[in-house]
């Protein structure tokens, strides 16, 4: 079993739509970092949170640290939306990142 | 303030081959990690430098090396390429070792 898990792995969406998409890890964690990834590779990060809710335009990422599970938000989808968007944990001992496998994201107009 | 870049942008080598993959950090930036990404995965933690020490190294044989130089920049050394090395190689740099990391484009690999 993988440390970090993301579902669904693959979502296609209408644009307007509000989306949402799970992330999950096993272990302690000092941080969790929501990216995106774009075809050709290029990675950026969308957001670092270690606890609550953090809000940038229409992109909402929350985190629940009992429970070992984040969400990100994605309101009024737009087809630019669409890309792999990952989930990535920092543990609490040491500074790698480890990530989940992403879920490619379509936003079809 | 110039970002994370990385070179060159694609790579064709052959089975047995070295590479040398190059990344310069963000200004200001003393810390570098590598990852590597095979196709429909996502990036797999090869190593940190910080202040020129490696700082961390995941499950990566040590044909899988770094350097970081004086100025932050960094290199990760592959040696005895394989073709299962084929990927995207990803760096990222951060201001401290446990912060925000900013990523390169990163290099894609392809091993014959």
């Amino acid at each position: 079993k993988n440390e970090v898990e993301q579902s669904p792995q693959n979502l296609t969406a209408q644009e307007g739509e509000f989306i949402t998409i799970n992330c999950s890890y096993s272990v302690g964690i000092s941080a969790l970092h929501w990216l995106q990834q774009h075809p050709g590779g290029g990675i950026v990060s969308l957001f670092m949170l270690s606890s609550g809710k953090k809000k940038h335009g229409r992109l909402i990422a929350t985190i629940n640290i009992q429970e070992k599970h984040s969400s990100l938000h994605i309101t009024a989808s737009h087809p630019r939306d669409s890309a792999v968007y990952i989930c990535a944990v920092r543990g609490t001992s040491g500074s790698r990142l480890t990530f989940g496998e992403g879920t490619q994201l379509t936003v079809n107009p | 303030e110039t970002g994370v870049t990385q070179s060159p942008t694609h790579l064709i080598k052959t089975r047995g081959q070295q590479v040398t993959l190059r990344c310069s950090s963000q200004s200001g930036h003393n810390t570098v990690s590598w990852y590597q990404q095979a196709l429909g995965q996502g990036p797999q933690f090869i190593f940190q430098y910080y202040r020129e020490e490696e700082n961390g190294r995941g499950n990566f044989p040590p044909r899988f090396s770094g350097l970081q130089f004086p100025n932050y920049s960094s290199e990760l050394n592959v040696n005895a390429l394989e073709l299962d090395d084929s990927a995207l190689y990803l760096c990222a740099s951060s201001l401290l070792a446990g912060g925000a990391q900013y990523f390169g484009p990163g290099t894609r690999l392809l091993v014959l």
